[in-house]
């Protein structure tokens, strides 16, 4: 069974301060992709990346990363530089190789709260 | 282009009642997907629709039932309402090119409260 592990339910930081969000995945699939999604308090998830389980290459994208980590199951996401506009829930997620864009496996998500 | 609309964004209804929520997906978009996200918790996968044909169900009771009309646009209906189905119910569309595996656009979800 596929399933996503988010173990960090609230982060507060203070602006500029560095966070990561941890993210752990299980699959018996050996092809699949992952993704993070934002969302904010008006509702809808914003798509911020996808990796596929072929690519275990990092990704760094503004103030944003991500470490994809095959052998631990791991796809963690860090914010450097934090700002009170990255507030909002971020959700980890998981899906088969051959899904035709529909089902994903949604973690339980992590609050993060950046303070000024 | 417009996002991907839901309809209403509020609804309040006893239990016992039926409902219906609507999505219109991005134009070119052949894909909708129903999530349910109770407070607190990740969204969880209700239906996938693809060219009019469901092609994915998660692991809800019959009582949820869905469709996808030509224009691609989406229906959610739930019958006999429980407490538990209050819920933000969330609709997401994508291309769906088979394998692709692209990202989701979602919308901003109806409210759904059963009291």
């Amino acid at each position: 069974a596929q399933k996503v592990t988010q173990a960090q339910t609230e982060i507060s930081v203070v602006e500029k301060e560095d966070v990561t969000l941890d993210c752990v995945y299980e699959t018996r699939d050996t092809t699949y992709y992952l993704f993070w999604y934002k969302q904010p308090p008006s509702g809808e998830l914003v798509f911020l990346i996808r990796r596929n389980s072929f690519d275990e290459q990092n990704e760094i994208s503004g103030r944003y990363s991500w470490n994809f980590q095959k052998s631990t199951s791991s796809f963690n996401f860090t914010i450097t530089a934090s700002q009170v506009v990255d507030s909002a829930v971020y959700f980890c997620a998981l899906s088969e190789i051959y899904n035709q864009g529909g089902k994903l496996i949604f973690g339980q998500g992590t609050e993060l709260s950046v303070k000024p | 282009d417009a996002g991907v609309t839901q309809s209403p964004t509020h609804l309040i209804k006893t239990r016992g009642q039926q409902v219906t929520l609507r999505c219109s997906p991005i134009s070119g978009h052949k894909s909708v997907s129903w999530y349910q996200q109770v407070l607190g918790q990740g969204p969880q996968f209700i239906f996938q629709y693809y060219e009019k044909e469901e092609r994915g169900r998660g692991n809800f009771p019959d009582r949820f039932s869905a469709r996808q009309f030509p224009n691609y646009s989406s229906e959610l209906n739930v019958n006999a309402l429980l407490l538990g189905d209050s819920a933000l119910y969330l609709c997401a569309s994508s291309l769906a090119a088979r394998g692709s595996n692209e990202k989701l656009f979602f919308g901003s979800g109806t409210q759904l409260s059963v009291l």
